[in-house]
């Protein structure tokens, strides 16, 4: 079964400093990642996609990569209140159509 | 560029009742299509997916069924809902390249 683990959280940072979330994979031959950020009630809204090892910057956000760990990060910098919300992290399974495969994600508080 | 709609919003059925969810995509031509559900507090479950017009598969067995009769539109069916079919249906679709992947606002369902 490939499995994608995230922290649950409540990961809770206060606004202005940098929120780091991450994620790892159980699947190996796994290419392509993503992050997305849902608030309750709301469907997810993709923040970025990564396939590359190393860093992919968007904003005021930095999508991590390390492929030999099978690990994937998102900082958050400059945080703020708006940024509280749940943020789940897939990846694509091939043999399911290339569907996203997520983990349960983790909440994020930024406290004011 | 690519949008998805799904509708409605939200639904209260009663048990036994059928059910018809929609799906359609704008702006790409033969996309990748999928439905997830999220119960409340758990993840997005993959419950079908669509590599192209009446080509469907499952994830899970269960009484819902989906169809694709057109390239762009993908419907979630059930002949008769279970209180356990309640949650919120996402449809979603990814592109070729698996480098973007977006998903519709949603269908709170709630069966009584």
């Amino acid at each position: 079964q490939k499995e994608v683990e995230q922290n649950s959280g409540p990961l809770s940072v206060p606004e202005g400093a940098i929120a780091s979330l991450n994620c790892t994979y159980s699947d190996r031959v796994s290419q392509s990642f993503f992050w997305y950020r849902q608030y309750s009630g709301k469907s997810p809204e993709l923040i970025m996609s990564i396939y590359s090892n190393g860093d992919k910057e968007d904003g005021r956000f930095t999508a991590q990569l390390n492929k030999a760990s099978q690990y994937v990060s998102l900082l958050i910098r400059d945080s703020q209140p708006s940024d509280s919300a749940t943020y789940l992290c897939a990846e694509i399974n091939s043999n399911s159509g290339y569907a996203l495969n997520f983990g349960k994600g983790t909440s994020l508080l930024v406290t004011p | 560029s690519q949008t998805i709609h799904q509708w409605p919003a939200t639904l209260v059925q009663p048990v036994g009742s059928p059910l018809s969810l929609e799906c359609t995509v704008e702006g790409t031509s033969n996309p990748n299509l999928y439905w997830y559900r999220q119960a409340a507090g758990r993840g997005l479950q993959l419950l079908f997916y669509s590599i192209g017009i009446d080509q469907i598969s499952s994830e899970v067995p269960q009484n819902l069924s989906a169809s694709r009769p057109q390239d762009r539109q993908f419907i979630l069916s059930s002949k008769k809902l279970l209180l356990s079919d309640s949650g919120f249906y996402l449809c979603a679709w990814i592109d070729n390249l698996n480098t973007e992947a977006f998903f519709g606002q949603g269908t709170r369902l709630t069966v009584v």
